[in-house]
């Protein structure tokens, strides 16, 4: 079952913008997830923000998380050309037997 | 190093036939993982395990079969009864059971294609 839905699908941005993500989810959780994949690789985790925190930094990323509105943002500042991959949040939906439930993932392309 | 490998990484599909598909972590992780992507969907999860010798059905079970005999590994098959195997198959690992819902560290994943 697919909780988390990203958008925009797809989002291009020249290099030095900063880029913005966000994750929308149905259910209450524990807490979400941030992850990159790119192209053809595993992916790698970027930051976990859980329910009782509002925002949260590592390096050039911010992320934030509403609970209220049961979403999430994901900010990359100052973007480079290696940050062209795909972003997937995960939530671990209460109730939901130690699963991680993922988005489809945005496609974010760095211009040079 | 630690980590994750999976292997391999391109396996091609008769009709009919079982692959195997490796996965192998020396991160002492007791839970492991294996999720099927398709292009442009997110992860779903295939099987997971909390502790050798015991493994649980995912969302899309089905047409796949995994072992846990060993801490390290956690193969898994793609059996003749799945019948579009063609996909992305990643497999992940996590520090204990209780933790699956915190970081999942994956391996570079394995394509798999029908001839």
């Amino acid at each position: 079952s697919q909780q988390g839905e990203e958008d925009p699908q797809a989002l291009s941005i020249q290099e030095g913008e900063n880029a913005t993500m966000n994750c929308s989810y149905k259910t209450s959780i524990n807490n979400l997830q941030w992850y990159r994949q790119n192209s053809g690789r595993g992916l790698v985790h970027l930051i976990l923000i859980r329910s009782n925190e509002r925002e949260k930094h590592s390096g050039r990323l911010r992320v934030t998380l509403d609970t209220s509105k049961k979403s999430s943002s994901l900010l990359i500042t100052a973007s480079r050309a290696a940050d062209t991959a795909s972003y997937f949040c995960a939530t671990d939906a209460i109730g939901s037997n130690y699963q991680l439930i993922w988005g489809a993932g945005t496609k974010l392309i760095i211009k040079p | 190093d630690g980590g994750i490998t999976q292997s391999p990484k391109y396996l091609f599909r008769k009709e009919g036939q079982n692959v195997t598909l490796s996965c192998e972590q020396n991160l002492n992780h007791d839970a492991m993982y294996w999720y099927r992507q398709d292009p442009g969907q997110g992860l779903r999860l295939i099987y997971y395990s909390q502790i050798v010798n015991d493994f649980q059905k995912g969302d899309i079970a089905e047409g796949y079969s995994v072992s846990r005999e060993k801490k390290e590994s956690f193969p898994l098959t793609v059996t003749s009864a799945q019948k579009n195997p063609t996909a992305f198959y990643l497999c992940a690992s996590s520090i204990d059971p209780s933790a699956a819902q915190e970081t999942q560290y994956f391996g570079p994943g394995t394509r798999l294609l029908v001839l």
